[in-house]
Protein backbone atom coordinates (compact mmCIF):
# COMPACT_ATOMS: atom_id res chain seq x y z
CA UNK A 1 0.00 0.00 0.00
CA UNK A 2 0.74 3.36 -0.17
CA UNK A 3 1.90 3.92 -3.67
CA UNK A 4 2.55 7.32 -5.23
CA UNK A 5 2.31 8.49 -8.84
CA UNK A 6 3.58 11.14 -10.93
CA UNK A 7 2.75 11.97 -14.61
CA UNK A 8 4.57 12.55 -17.05
CA UNK A 9 7.64 10.72 -15.60
CA UNK A 10 9.45 12.90 -17.91
CA UNK A 11 9.28 16.02 -20.03
CA UNK A 12 10.71 18.44 -22.34
CA UNK A 13 9.43 21.76 -23.49
CA UNK A 14 10.18 25.30 -24.99
CA UNK A 15 10.89 28.15 -23.39
CA UNK A 16 7.79 30.05 -22.61
CA UNK A 17 5.47 27.30 -22.09
CA UNK A 18 3.73 25.86 -19.36
CA UNK A 19 4.27 22.16 -17.75
CA UNK A 20 1.52 20.44 -15.81
CA UNK A 21 2.83 17.39 -13.02
CA UNK A 22 0.45 15.21 -11.73
CA UNK A 23 0.69 13.92 -8.59
CA UNK A 24 -1.48 10.57 -7.20
CA UNK A 25 -2.10 8.48 -4.31
CA UNK A 26 -2.89 5.74 -5.93
CA UNK A 27 -4.08 3.27 -2.84
CA UNK A 28 -4.50 6.05 -0.12
CA UNK A 29 -6.38 9.51 1.01
CA UNK A 30 -3.76 12.16 0.67
CA UNK A 31 -4.92 15.15 2.87
CA UNK A 32 -1.69 16.59 2.62
CA UNK A 33 1.14 16.65 -0.36
CA UNK A 34 4.28 17.81 -1.07
CA UNK A 35 6.56 19.26 -3.79
CA UNK A 36 10.09 19.40 -4.00
CA UNK A 37 12.62 19.83 -5.99
CA UNK A 38 15.83 18.13 -6.41
CA UNK A 39 19.30 19.38 -8.17
CA UNK A 40 21.87 17.47 -9.60
CA UNK A 41 23.27 16.16 -6.53
CA UNK A 42 22.03 17.76 -4.14
CA UNK A 43 19.40 17.66 -1.69
CA UNK A 44 15.51 17.64 -2.06
CA UNK A 45 14.43 21.25 -1.59
CA UNK A 46 10.36 21.81 -0.27
CA UNK A 47 8.61 23.75 -2.65
CA UNK A 48 5.31 24.16 -1.03
CA UNK A 49 2.97 22.24 1.14
CA UNK A 50 -1.35 21.56 -0.35
CA UNK A 51 -3.92 20.48 1.91
CA UNK A 52 -6.98 19.15 -0.24
CA UNK A 53 -9.54 22.13 -0.67
CA UNK A 54 -7.03 24.75 0.22
CA UNK A 55 -4.78 27.02 -1.05
CA UNK A 56 -1.10 25.67 -0.92
CA UNK A 57 1.86 27.27 1.22
CA UNK A 58 4.66 28.01 -0.12
CA UNK A 59 8.26 27.97 1.37
CA UNK A 60 10.33 31.16 1.20
CA UNK A 61 12.08 32.17 -2.22
CA UNK A 62 9.25 30.19 -4.08
CA UNK A 63 7.55 32.10 -6.64
CA UNK A 64 3.54 30.93 -6.07
CA UNK A 65 2.69 32.51 -9.44
CA UNK A 66 5.06 30.48 -11.48
CA UNK A 67 4.39 27.51 -9.64
CA UNK A 68 0.85 26.88 -9.42
CA UNK A 69 -0.14 24.34 -7.30
CA UNK A 70 -3.79 22.82 -6.98
CA UNK A 71 -4.77 20.21 -4.51
CA UNK A 72 -8.52 19.72 -6.08
CA UNK A 73 -9.15 15.86 -4.54
CA UNK A 74 -7.78 13.83 -1.66
CA UNK A 75 -5.80 11.39 -4.28
CA UNK A 76 -4.65 14.25 -7.05
CA UNK A 77 -2.43 17.31 -6.84
CA UNK A 78 -0.73 19.04 -9.63
CA UNK A 79 2.12 21.36 -9.95
CA UNK A 80 2.13 23.54 -13.20
CA UNK A 81 5.13 25.59 -14.18
CA UNK A 82 4.24 28.55 -15.70
CA UNK A 83 6.24 30.52 -18.46
CA UNK A 84 8.99 28.31 -18.37
CA UNK A 85 12.25 28.84 -18.48
CA UNK A 86 15.90 26.43 -18.52
CA UNK A 87 16.47 27.18 -15.01
CA UNK A 88 13.25 25.65 -13.80
CA UNK A 89 14.79 22.57 -15.13
CA UNK A 90 14.72 20.08 -12.69
CA UNK A 91 13.51 17.02 -11.18
CA UNK A 92 10.32 17.48 -9.34
CA UNK A 93 9.23 15.09 -7.23
CA UNK A 94 6.04 14.76 -5.24
CA UNK A 95 4.92 13.18 -1.52
CA UNK A 96 1.67 12.67 0.22
CA UNK A 97 1.38 11.91 3.88
CA UNK A 98 -2.55 10.07 5.21
CA UNK A 99 -2.31 13.14 7.46
CA UNK A 100 -2.22 11.05 10.33
CA UNK A 101 0.05 13.70 12.89
CA UNK A 102 3.87 12.43 12.18
CA UNK A 103 2.96 9.89 9.87
CA UNK A 104 5.70 9.24 7.01
CA UNK A 105 5.41 10.82 3.68
CA UNK A 106 5.14 8.69 0.67
CA UNK A 107 7.08 9.37 -2.21
CA UNK A 108 6.53 9.69 -6.59
CA UNK A 109 9.19 8.55 -8.58
CA UNK A 110 9.70 12.07 -10.00
CA UNK A 111 9.36 14.08 -12.95
CA UNK A 112 12.57 15.11 -15.03
CA UNK A 113 11.19 18.50 -16.56
CA UNK A 114 13.94 19.73 -19.29
CA UNK A 115 13.20 23.16 -20.63
CA UNK A 116 15.40 24.09 -24.09
CA UNK B 1 13.86 26.01 11.75
CA UNK B 2 15.49 23.09 12.17
CA UNK B 3 18.84 21.66 9.72
CA UNK B 4 19.91 18.61 8.98
CA UNK B 5 24.05 17.98 8.11
CA UNK B 6 25.62 14.87 6.69
CA UNK B 7 29.01 15.20 6.28
CA UNK B 8 29.86 11.81 4.17
CA UNK B 9 28.94 12.77 0.73
CA UNK B 10 30.64 10.11 -1.35
CA UNK B 11 31.15 6.83 0.58
CA UNK B 12 32.83 3.95 -1.05
CA UNK B 13 33.14 0.69 -0.09
CA UNK B 14 33.90 -3.29 -0.58
CA UNK B 15 30.72 -6.05 0.06
CA UNK B 16 30.26 -7.01 3.09
CA UNK B 17 32.41 -4.14 4.91
CA UNK B 18 30.68 -2.33 8.04
CA UNK B 19 28.61 1.21 6.68
CA UNK B 20 27.92 4.00 9.47
CA UNK B 21 26.58 7.31 7.41
CA UNK B 22 26.39 10.54 9.95
CA UNK B 23 23.47 12.56 10.30
CA UNK B 24 23.82 15.50 12.66
CA UNK B 25 20.58 17.67 13.13
CA UNK B 26 19.63 21.13 14.47
CA UNK B 27 16.56 22.47 16.05
CA UNK B 28 15.43 23.19 19.82
CA UNK B 29 12.67 20.72 20.80
CA UNK B 30 11.68 17.18 20.20
CA UNK B 31 11.90 15.83 16.78
CA UNK B 32 11.14 13.09 14.37
CA UNK B 33 14.17 11.35 12.34
CA UNK B 34 14.22 9.31 8.95
CA UNK B 35 16.44 8.16 6.76
CA UNK B 36 15.30 7.73 3.10
CA UNK B 37 16.87 5.74 0.29
CA UNK B 38 17.20 6.40 -3.12
CA UNK B 39 18.57 3.47 -5.87
CA UNK B 40 19.55 4.72 -9.19
CA UNK B 41 16.45 5.30 -11.18
CA UNK B 42 13.96 4.74 -8.24
CA UNK B 43 11.86 6.76 -5.80
CA UNK B 44 12.41 7.35 -2.31
CA UNK B 45 11.87 4.87 -0.20
CA UNK B 46 11.61 4.87 4.10
CA UNK B 47 14.27 3.07 4.94
CA UNK B 48 13.27 3.96 8.86
CA UNK B 49 11.86 5.88 11.12
CA UNK B 50 12.18 7.33 15.15
CA UNK B 51 9.56 9.24 16.60
CA UNK B 52 10.34 7.96 20.65
CA UNK B 53 11.11 4.98 22.60
CA UNK B 54 13.98 2.92 22.03
CA UNK B 55 16.33 5.45 20.84
CA UNK B 56 17.99 2.17 18.42
CA UNK B 57 15.49 2.00 15.27
CA UNK B 58 15.70 -1.41 13.54
CA UNK B 59 14.57 -0.63 9.77
CA UNK B 60 14.50 -2.79 6.51
CA UNK B 61 17.57 -4.39 4.48
CA UNK B 62 19.13 -4.73 7.99
CA UNK B 63 19.66 -0.86 8.16
CA UNK B 64 19.67 0.53 11.85
CA UNK B 65 19.80 3.95 13.38
CA UNK B 66 20.56 5.22 16.32
CA UNK B 67 18.93 8.43 18.13
CA UNK B 68 21.64 10.36 20.22
CA UNK B 69 19.88 12.90 21.59
CA UNK B 70 22.80 14.61 23.43
CA UNK B 71 24.92 14.61 20.02
CA UNK B 72 21.59 15.43 17.99
CA UNK B 73 22.73 12.86 15.92
CA UNK B 74 21.04 10.06 13.53
CA UNK B 75 23.20 7.61 12.11
CA UNK B 76 22.61 5.10 10.20
CA UNK B 77 24.24 1.77 9.98
CA UNK B 78 24.60 -1.76 8.25
CA UNK B 79 27.04 -4.58 9.43
CA UNK B 80 27.65 -6.00 6.24
CA UNK B 81 27.12 -4.05 3.38
CA UNK B 82 26.07 -5.58 -0.21
CA UNK B 83 26.46 -4.60 -4.19
CA UNK B 84 22.38 -3.88 -3.97
CA UNK B 85 22.85 -0.98 -1.18
CA UNK B 86 24.35 1.20 -3.73
CA UNK B 87 21.94 4.30 -3.72
CA UNK B 88 21.62 7.76 -2.30
CA UNK B 89 20.55 7.94 1.38
CA UNK B 90 19.07 11.06 2.77
CA UNK B 91 18.62 12.04 6.31
CA UNK B 92 15.20 13.99 7.50
CA UNK B 93 13.80 15.24 10.28
CA UNK B 94 10.90 16.71 11.26
CA UNK B 95 9.21 18.65 14.03
CA UNK B 96 7.46 16.40 16.60
CA UNK B 97 3.66 17.52 16.01
CA UNK B 98 4.58 20.16 14.19
CA UNK B 99 2.80 18.69 10.55
CA UNK B 100 4.71 16.89 8.40
CA UNK B 101 6.98 19.32 6.84
CA UNK B 102 10.63 17.29 6.50
CA UNK B 103 13.98 18.68 6.20
CA UNK B 104 16.05 16.86 4.48
CA UNK B 105 20.08 16.17 4.25
CA UNK B 106 22.04 17.15 1.45
CA UNK B 107 22.61 13.44 1.01
CA UNK B 108 25.10 10.43 0.77
CA UNK B 109 26.30 8.46 -2.43
CA UNK B 110 27.34 5.07 -1.33
CA UNK B 111 28.61 2.83 -3.89
CA UNK B 112 29.32 -0.88 -3.12
CA UNK B 113 31.91 -2.41 -5.07
CA UNK B 114 32.58 -6.39 -5.34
Amino acid sequence: GAVVSQHPSWVICKSGTSVKIECRSLDFQATTMFWYRQFPKQSLMLMATSNEGSKATYEQGVEKDKFLINHASLTLSTLTVTSAHPEDSSFYICSASKGIPGDEQFFGPGTRLTVL
Amino acid sequence: AQSVSQHNHHVILSEAASLELGCNYSYGGTVNLFWYVQYPGQHLQLLLKYFSGDPLVKGIKGFEAEFIKSKFSFNLRKPSVQWSDTAEYFCAVKPSGGGNKLTFGTGTQLKVEL
